[in-house]
C-alpha cells in the first residue's frame, strides 16, 4: 500500500514533442504529490507538486494531472528539451502522522534528441 | 541563499567498517530527512527528525542511526558496512515538521562499500 509504480522507465522523445510519464498509488492517505528531477551526480529537485483538491496543476512547461478517484497523476512536459534530459521521480506523502516520508516511484530516465 | 549542503561527497569505506554523512540543512528549516538511493532506483526514506527529535524511521535495520544538533545540522551513521549499504545518501530539508511541504535536496553523499 505504500507503493508508488510509475511508469515507462525510459523515455526518448523528439525536441518540441510532449514528455509524459504516469504514476499510481493504493494509499488513500496520501495527500502530496511532487515530481522530482534528477541530473547524474546531483540530488533530486522538485519540479512541480500537487495536492488531489485539484486535478491539473501547470508551471511553465510542466503540468500534473491528477486524477483521484484512479489514484494516478501523471506528469506532461511540453515542447521538451535537450536540457530536459534526466531522470525524473514521482513521489507522495501523508501529511501527519508519517513523519515527512516521501515515497518515490521507480524513475524515468528521460532523453529529448535533438 | 545556500541549499542544502552534504559531507564528504565521496566515500569508500571496506565492509564492516563504520561511517558518519553530514548535512546542513537550509537557514530556518528545522526538519532534515535521510534517504538512501541505491543506482537505478527511487530514493527510500530512512529518518526524518525535527527539532532534534525523531518524527519518522524507515524500513532499514539498527545499523543505521541520525541524530540532529541544535542548529539542526544532522549526521547520519552507518554500522558494520555491508556491500549493500552502497548508495548516494541524501539529506532533505523542509521547514515543517510533516510532510506536505517541499523537501529540498541536497547534492547527496556518494558511499561504495568495497
Amino acid at each position: 500500500q505504500q507503493q508508488v509504480k510509475q511508469s515507462p522507465q525510459s523515455l526518448i522523445v523528439q525536441k518540441g514533442g510532449i514528455s509524459i510519464i504516469n504514476c499510481a498509488y493504493e494509499n488513500t492517505a496520501f495527500d502530496y504529490f511532487p515530481w522530482y528531477q534528477q541530473f547524474p551526480g546531483k540530488g533530486p529537485a522538485l519540479l512541480i507538486a500537487i495536492r488531489p483538491d485539484v486535478s491539473e496543476k501547470k508551471e511553465g512547461r510542466s503540468t500534473i494531472s491528477f486524477n483521484k478517484s484512479a489514484k494516478q497523476f501523471s506528469l506532461h512536459i511540453m515542447d521538451s528539451q535537450p536540457g530536459d534530459s534526466a531522470t525524473y521521480f514521482c513521489a507522495a506523502a501523508a501529511n501527519y502522522n508519517q513523519g515527512g516520508k516521501l515515497i518515490f516511484g521507480q524513475g524515468t530516465e528521460l532523453s529529448v534528441k535533438p | 541563499d545556500a541549499g542544502v549542503t552534504q559531507s564528504p561527497t565521496h566515500l569508500i569505506k571496506t565492509r564492516g567498517q563504520q561511517v558518519t554523512l553530514r548535512c546542513s540543512p537550509i537557514s530556518g528549516h528545522k526538519s532534515v530527512s535521510w534517504y538512501q538511493q541505491v543506482l537505478g532506483q527511487g530514493p527510500q526514506f530512512i529518518f526524518q527528525y525535527y527539532e532534534k527529535e525523531e518524527r519518522g524511521r524507515g524500513n532499514f535495520p539498527d545499523r543505521f542511526s541520525a541524530r540532529q544538533f541544535p542548529n539542526y545540522s544532522s549526521e547520519l551513521n552507518v554500522n558494520a558496512l555491508l556491500l549493500g549499504d552502497s548508495a548516494l545518501y541524501l539529506c532533505a530539508s523542509s521547514s515543517l515538521a510533516f510532510g506536505g511541504e517541499t523537501q529540498y535536496f541536497g547534492p547527496g553523499t556518494r558511499l561504495l562499500v568495497l
